[in-house]
């Protein structure tokens, strides 16, 4: 059964400062991973999708890397904003034909930026 | 807005009754997903639809949880005789199959359920 860990589960950091979020995933043969964000009470936001033969993601000040191999992905976050203050979920899509066993999440990293 | 919209976004409701959630997916999207995420955990696989076939059941979806997707448009989740156990958020997603896809879901707003 796959299993999907989020380290830290809380960080707080000055706005400012680069910060890197981790996600270790137990089943290497997945199809695409997801990063999301979600805000207190809300729905989840795609950030960055990796699919399984690429290495890297970017957008903005995301970027987003991923290991297969040794079940490993990270979120790096550049210059971080108060406005990142959310939730950052890490979720693996099965190699099952493409999507159809539903996503497998970690249990999220809170992250708060200090102004 | 083309996103994926839920409805009610809050219900609340006494142990015992029957609710209806709704999920409207993203227009040109073939494949839906239901979810059930409670406090402090990531989302759990709930349901998945190809249209309007449901092609798989978590374990997690007892005999009380039904739903449907007839036409393969908007889907339904109802709950019957709700527990106080059932409160949580229950999110829907979509996505778009067909050749080269990523497979890639977006997420609706939820629905938060708090059965009293």
């Amino acid at each position: 059964k796959q299993e999907v860990t989020q380290i830290p589960a809380a960080l707080s950091v000055p706005e400012g400062e680069n910060l890197v979020l981790n996600c270790s995933f137990t089943d290497s043969a997945i199809y695409n991973l997801q990063w999301f964000r979600q805000d207190p009470g809300k729905g989840l936001t795609s950030l960055l999708l990796i699919q399984s033969s690429q290495r890297e993601q970017t957008s903005g000040r995301l970027n987003a890397s991923l290991d297969k191999s040794s079940g490993r992905s990270t979120l790096y976050i550049a210059a971080s904003q108060p406005g990142d203050s959310a939730t950052y979920l890490c979720a693996v899509d099965p190699y099952s034909g493409g999507g159809a066993d539903g996503l497998t999440f970690g249990k999220g990293t809170h992250l708060i930026i200090q102004p | 807005d083309t996103g994926v919209s839920q409805n009610p976004r809050h219900k609340i409701t006494k142990r015992g009754q029957n609710v209806t959630f709704r999920c409207d997916p993203i227009s040109e999207h073939n494949r839906l997903y239901w979810y059930r995420q409670t406090l402090g955990q990531g989302p759990e696989f709930l349901t998945y639809f190809q249209n309007e076939a449901q092609l798989e059941k978590s374990r997690l979806l007892s005999d009380r949880f039904s739903a449907e997707r007839p036409k393969g448009s908007f889907s339904t989740l109802e709950i019957q005789r709700t527990e106080q156990g059932d409160s949580a958020m229950y999110l829907c997603a979509s996505s778009l199959d067909q050749d080269r896809s990523t497979y890639e879901q977006y997420f609706g707003p939820g629905t938060r359920l708090t059965v009293t």
